[in-house]
């Protein structure tokens, strides 16, 4: 099985401030992506990465797999309070013919204004 | 309207007792998944279904069956729930655009087992 470890497992930051949180594994992926999950909600996908060394930006997130294809980042800049909430990567996995999505435990972002 | 519906979207129950949650989905997706989510443990995957006739067991399965009805219906059900099935579940559906496999997420159910 194919394990994330995402780090920090907690973050609470003043609104404004910049962050990076990250996504590691020792097995190389094909793909990583992001979720990203509100309290009281389902986790909703902010971005797939698929090419080692891509970089992705949302507004004022920005994803970064790395060369290797064994970690990812996450960098936010200027954080705000409606970025607080649990940040999850995934990556596929396969045993036999069934793909799935193996999460990490997320990174629990906590944005006080 | 939602394209996964979970329901219930909170549960009481005891020990003991059977319960069934409920998945429904409007995506026209054949994927449908069940979760398990905890505090420090993250999402943990306990049945996946890749069409209506395709059940698979997912990492932590014991204590729990699922029928899929229908390509739009997948539901869970812990025979005789105990307590340390209190959690977070949630549904979730797929496709692979291009291969590249996206997750669609219900609101989840809070199920707290006495």
């Amino acid at each position: 099985t194919q394990l994330l470890e995402q780090s920090p497992q907690f973050l609470s930051i003043q609104e404004g401030e910049n962050l990076t949180v990250y996504c590691n594994s020792s097995s190389v992926f094909s793909s990583l992506q992001w979720y990203r999950q509100e309290p009281g909600e389902g986790p909703v996908l902010l971005v797939t990465v698929v090419t080692g060394g891509e970089v992705k930006k949302l507004k004022r997130l920005t994803f970064q797999f790395g060369d290797a294809r064994k970690d990812s980042s996450l960098h936010i800049t200027a954080a705000q309070p409606g970025d607080t909430g649990l940040y999850l990567c995934a990556g596929p996995s396969e045993e036999g013919s069934n793909y799935k999505l193996t999460f990490g435990k997320g990174t629990l972002l906590t944005v006080n204004p | 309207d939602a394209d996964v519906t979970q329901t219930p979207r909170n549960r009481i129950t005891k020990t003991g007792k059977r319960i069934m949650l409920e998945c429904s989905q409007t995506k026209g997706h054949d994927r449908m998944y069940w979760y398990r989510q905890d505090p420090g443990l993250g999402l943990r995957l306990i049945y996946y279904s890749f069409d209506v006739k395709d059940i698979n067991k997912g990492e932590i399965s014991d204590g729990y069956s699922v029928s899929r009805q229908a390509q739009a219906k997948f539901s869970l059900s812990l025979e005789s729930a105990i307590p340390n099935q209190t959690a977070l579940y949630f549904c979730a559906t797929s496709d692979l655009p291009g291969g590249t496999e996206t997750q669609y997420f219900g609101p989840g159910t809070r199920l707290l087992v006495l």
